[in-house]
C-alpha cells in the first residue's frame, strides 16, 4: 500500500497566521491526493481535491499545491473556525490511504 | 437532501459479531463506489473497506481480511458492514463515506458525503 506522511504533526498557531501543512506518499501519485478537515466529533468534509482544485463551498483561503510525492496544504489567514485536524488522502490506488493527520490549535 | 446515516454500533464482547447498515439519501447508490472508514479513539482516520458501484469487486484493509464483510442493497439503498470476531482493535467510529467522481473529466474521487459515524466498543 501507498504510504502517507504528515508534517508537522500538531501545530499553534494565531488567528491571522499562514499556515502550511506538508503530506508526502511513499511513491508517484501524480495529483492524486485530497485534504480533509475533521473538527471534533464530526465526520471529515473535503476541501481540496486532485492536489490543487478547492471543492464547492470551500471558502478561497485554502489551497493546495504539489505533484508525485510532495504536497501542501495551505491556509492563507487562519481563521477560528479553521482549527481542527487535516488529513491527506491518496486516491492513487482504490486501497485509498489517509496520513496520520495534522491538528492545529490556537496559540 | 443528500445524506449517509449508519447505525448498529454499541458495546459488543470480544469474539461477537455486529452488522453496521449505512443508508443513503438523496441520491442513487447504485452509481457509487463505497467506503468503510474507522477512527479509533483518539486517532487517524483509516480505510476499512471498499465495494464497487455494482458490488461485484471489494477490497479490504490487511487487518480484517477474513472477519469483515463489506456489503450493498441497491434496492435498499443500504451498505452493510458485517464484523465477525470482533478484536479490542476494532473499536472506534466507523464512518460510510461516498466516493465521487472529480474534476472536469472526472479523473479524480474524493470522498464528498460522509455519514455521522457510528461507535464501536468492544469490551467484554
Amino acid at each position: 500500500d501507498i504510504q502517507m506522511t504528515q508534517s508537522p504533526s500538531s501545530l499553534s498557531a494565531s488567528v491571522g497566521d499562514r499556515v502550511t501543512i506538508t503530506c508526502r506518499a511513499s511513491q508517484n501519485i501524480s495529483t492524486y491526493i485530497n485534504w480533509y478537515q475533521q473538527k471534533l466529533g464530526k465526520a471529515p468534509k473535503v476541501l481540496i481535491y486532485a492536489a490543487s482544485s478547492l471543492q464547492s463551498g470551500v471558502p478561497s483561503r485554502f489551497s493546495g499545491s504539489g505533484s508525485g510525492t510532495d504536497f501542501t496544504l495551505t491556509i492563507s489567514s487562519l481563521q477560528p473556525e479553521d482549527f481542527a485536524t487535516y488529513y491527506c488522502q491518496q486516491s492513487y490506488s482504490i486501497v485509498c490511504t489517509f496520513g496520520p493527520g495534522t491538528k492545529v490549535d490556537i496559540k | 437532501q443528500v445524506q449517509l446515516a449508519e447505525s448498529g454500533g454499541g458495546v459488543v464482547q470480544p469474539g461477537r459479531s455486529l452488522r453496521l447498515s449505512c443508508e443513503v439519501s438523496g441520491f442513487t447508490l447504485n452509481s457509487y463506489t463505497m467506503y468503510w472508514v474507522r477512527q479509533a479513539p483518539g486517532k487517524g482516520l483509516d480505510w476499512v473497506a471498499v465495494i464497487s458501484s455494482d458490488g461485484s469487486n471489494t477490497y479490504y484493509t490487511d487487518s480484517v481480511k477474513g472477519r469483515f464483510t463489506i456489503s450493498r442493497d441497491n434496492s435498499k439503498n443500504t451498505l452493510y458492514l458485517r464484523i465477525n470476531s470482533l478484536r479490542t482493535e476494532d473499536a472506534g467510529v466507523y464512518y460510510c463515506a461516498r466516493e465521487r467522481r472529480m474534476g472536469s473529466f472526472g479523473d479524480f474521487e474524493a470522498f464528498d458525503i460522509w455519514g455521522q459515524g457510528t461507535l464501536v466498543a468492544v469490551s467484554s
